[in-house]
């Protein structure tokens, strides 16, 4: 694995069902964050995680869940697509130290139908 | 409430110059960052401003204003390849990035 990894690229899914979208790094981040991207809308954060064992709710996270059991694994699940949550999704990581960047993964490209 | 805001899309020609600029309205301030997002891509790290100033990384330059709530990005020497959205995100007195919805900028031969 290369920094950070994310699965699948692109899914079509079907409205009240159930979906996961994997998020993988091997940075050694303390830090990971969960974003959608709308057209014409700047990234939104749905959820956050300052550490393995905790997470926090960002601007939009209503619909969404996520858990953080170990530092590499930050999955991000809809419970019951809805077709408003057609968007790409991306995973980041925060580098710390004195600028605390934020890394992008390469996205997931969801439709809810 | 929050809010960024950026010019919707600019046009340039290659070789030239292009200042893309950004104005922000957040709770707190804790540096601004510049993004680079090619399309289909992911935002790739740019620039970080946290004094007022300019801070020069060879062909882009990022410029800072805390007390007027204003930054720019200037891009040298244009090539077709810096044709992308340019995003800003300002990170808050939460330690949250807030995002600007991007600039398109497009590059002419």
């Amino acid at each position: 694995i290369a920094g950070i990894t994310q699965a699948p690229t692109s899914q079509i899914l079907a409205a009240g069902r159930r979906m996961t979208l994997r998020c993988t790094q091997d940075m050694r981040h303390n830090a990971m964050y969960w974003y959608r991207q709308d057209l014409g809308l700047g990234l939104r954060l749905i959820h956050y995680s300052n550490t393995a064992g905790t997470t926090g709710k960002g601007e939009v996270p209503d619909g969404y869940s996520v858990s953080r059991a170990n530092t590499d694994d930050f999955p991000l699940t809809l419970a019951s697509a809805v077709p408003s949550q057609t968007s790409v999704y991306f995973c980041a990581t925060g580098g710390g130290g004195e600028t605390d960047t934020q890394y992008f993964g390469p996205g997931t490209r969801l439709t809810v139908l | 409430g929050q809010n960024i805001d950026q010019p919707t899309e600019m046009t340039a020609t290659e070789g030239a110059i292009v200042q893309i600029n950004c104005t922000y309205q957040t709770s707190g301030f804790n540096g601004l960052f510049w993004y680079q997002q090619h399309a289909g891509e992911a935002p790739t790290f740019l620039s970080y401003n946290v004094l007022d100033g300019l801070e020069e990384k060879g062909r882009f330059s990022s410029f800072l204003s805390r007390s007027k709530g204003y930054s720019y990005l200037l891009l040298k020497e244009l090539q077709m390849k810096d044709s992308a959205s340019y995003l800003c995100a300002v990170r808050d007195s939460n330690y949250q990035l807030i995002w600007g919805a991007g600039t398109k900028l497009i590059i002419k031969p």
